[in-house]
């Protein structure tokens, strides 16, 4: 079965940057694109982007690029996503969710969210 | 960019039908799939319903979902309300370049 299983919570100062990975398993890494989506405290879901972890080709919302950069390891079957120069509004929980089956940009498989604080 | 909307808020009675809508702004509903997720308070979301009326493998019945042209409109429809159906659902979909979120509907089952 598909497993996505990301790292732990982080607290991180104003400026700073954070990494989170996801681990994946039970499927085909290098298949499906990994999509990064964020959840503000009592907020929705806000997108950020994706990484083919095939090619590392990525696609980030245009509200992100400049300070996200997403990154694979293949050997490993981990993405990550690093988000820099942060500020308190970026507090959220961070989760990477894998596509569907030839349509990329259908999120599907949801990891079980990181949160990360910023605050001073 | 193109947005979509849906109700803040719906409550409806255990064994009742209540249906979330989710209102493309511009560009088809047709023209890409939409997708919906459950979220309980503090899990991650779950698919309940993908490319517009399909279901995986575990949700049970009472979930559909369909698209409407003439109003540019996806919903998700749940019959037979269960207390457990209580939570945040949020539509989904895309153009080329870019994933959209709706702004998520809390469903309260009373």
């Amino acid at each position: 079965q598909v497993q996505l299983v990301q790292s732990g919570a982080e607290v991180k100062k104003p400026g700073a940057s954070v990494k989170v990975s996801c681990k994946a398993s039970g499927y085909t890494f290098t298949g499906y694109y990994m999509h990064w989506v964020r959840q503000a405290p009592g907020q929705g879901l806000e997108w950020m982007g994706w990484i083919n972890p095939n090619s590392g080709g990525t696609n980030y919302a245009q509200k992100f690029q400049g300070r996200v950069t997403m990154t694979r390891d293949t050997s490993i079957s981990t993405a990550y996503m690093e988000l820099s120069r942060l500020r308190s509004d970026d507090t959220a929980v961070y989760y990477c969710a894998r596509s569907r089956l030839g349509i990329t940009m259908i999120v599907h498989y949801w990891g079980q969210g990181t949160l990360v604080t910023v605050s001073s | 960019n193109f947005m979509l909307t849906q109700p803040h808020s719906v409550s409806e009675s255990p064994g009742k039908t209540v249906t979330i809508s989710c209102t493309r702004s511009s560009g088809s509903i047709a023209s890409n799939y939409v997708q919906w997720y459950q979220q309980r308070p503090g899990s991650a979301p779950t698919t309940v319903i993908y490319e517009d009326n399909q279901r995986p493998s575990g949700v049970p019945d009472r979930f559909s979902g369909s698209i409407d042209s003439s109003s540019n409109s996806a919903s998700l429809t749940i019959s037979g309300l269960k207390t457990e159906d209580e939570a945040d659902y949020y539509c989904q979909s895309y153009d080329s370049s870019n994933v959209v979120f709706g702004g998520g509907t809390k469903l309260t089952v009373l």
